[in-house]
């Protein structure tokens, strides 16, 4: 168990470019998760992946937003034209049932 | 918005103080989870509870699911300045398996 990864671990970009994230999951982890999390929050849950397919996206997201899974086992999430609400750590779970394993997360810093 | 309430938001406790903190939900879970994040950590799981009226403990934590599957609590004895951080709890809304409470952020004096 590598445990999950996500890369990158910082990034720091200029109001309206746009940014990749990669999550990893567990080997073999059916279930990933994107979450949103701001100082003094809860994670916000974004969008949920059962292998390929996107099943739930928050109605938070907005078209800026978008989230792959090509082959059920990595998983990218893009915002173009970041804003500066953007910024926040970004978090990534996966899971074979409930309980979730949570990556290190990417801070996002839009100036 | 979430689905599951938690209170307090925060908590300043004298070390050796007990702790509790609880989840509502407006509607019944099938499971509610709960989760630990240390300062400038990620979430890290502790222990997910499923049936009615269900009671673990996890050393000095003591974990309730209500009779009704609708609320829970989290109870830690005589706390410790490791038990500092935030809980969470979780559980599904709608399609979604895990959907986060705002959590209860403790601060433990020494």
């Amino acid at each position: 168990d590598t445990g999950v990864s996500q890369d990158p671990r910082h990034k720091i970009t200029k109001r309206g470019q746009n940014v990749t994230f990669r999550c990893d999951p567990i080997s073999e982890h059916n279930r990933l998760y994107w979450y949103r999390q701001t100082l003094g929050q809860g994670p916000e849950f974004l969008t949920y992946f059962q292998n390929e397919a996107q099943l739930e996206k928050s109605r938070l997201l907005s078209d800026r937003f978008s989230a792959e899974r090509p082959k059920g086992s990595f998983s990218t999430l893009e915002i173009q034209r970041t804003e500066q609400g953007d910024s926040a750590m970004y978090l990534c779970a996966s899971s074979t049932g409930p309980r979730g394993f949570f990556g290190p997360g990417t801070r996002l810093t839009v100036l | 918005g979430q689905q599951v309430m938690q209170i307090p938001q925060y908590q300043h406790v004298q070390e050796g103080e007990d702790f509790t903190t609880y989840c509502n939900s407006s509607t019944t879970l099938s499971n509610i989870q709960w989760y630990k994040q240390r300062p400038g950590g990620h979430p890290v799981f502790l222990i997910q509870l499923v049936k009615s009226g269900e009671v673990k403990k996890q050393k000095r934590l003591t974990f309730q699911f209500g009779e009704a599957k609708k609320n829970s609590s989290l109870h830690i004895t005589a706390t410790q300045t490791t038990d500092v951080g935030t809980y969470f709890c979780a559980g599904p809304k709608g399609n979604t398996p895990l959907v986060f409470g705002k959590g209860t952020r403790l601060s433990v004096i020494a």
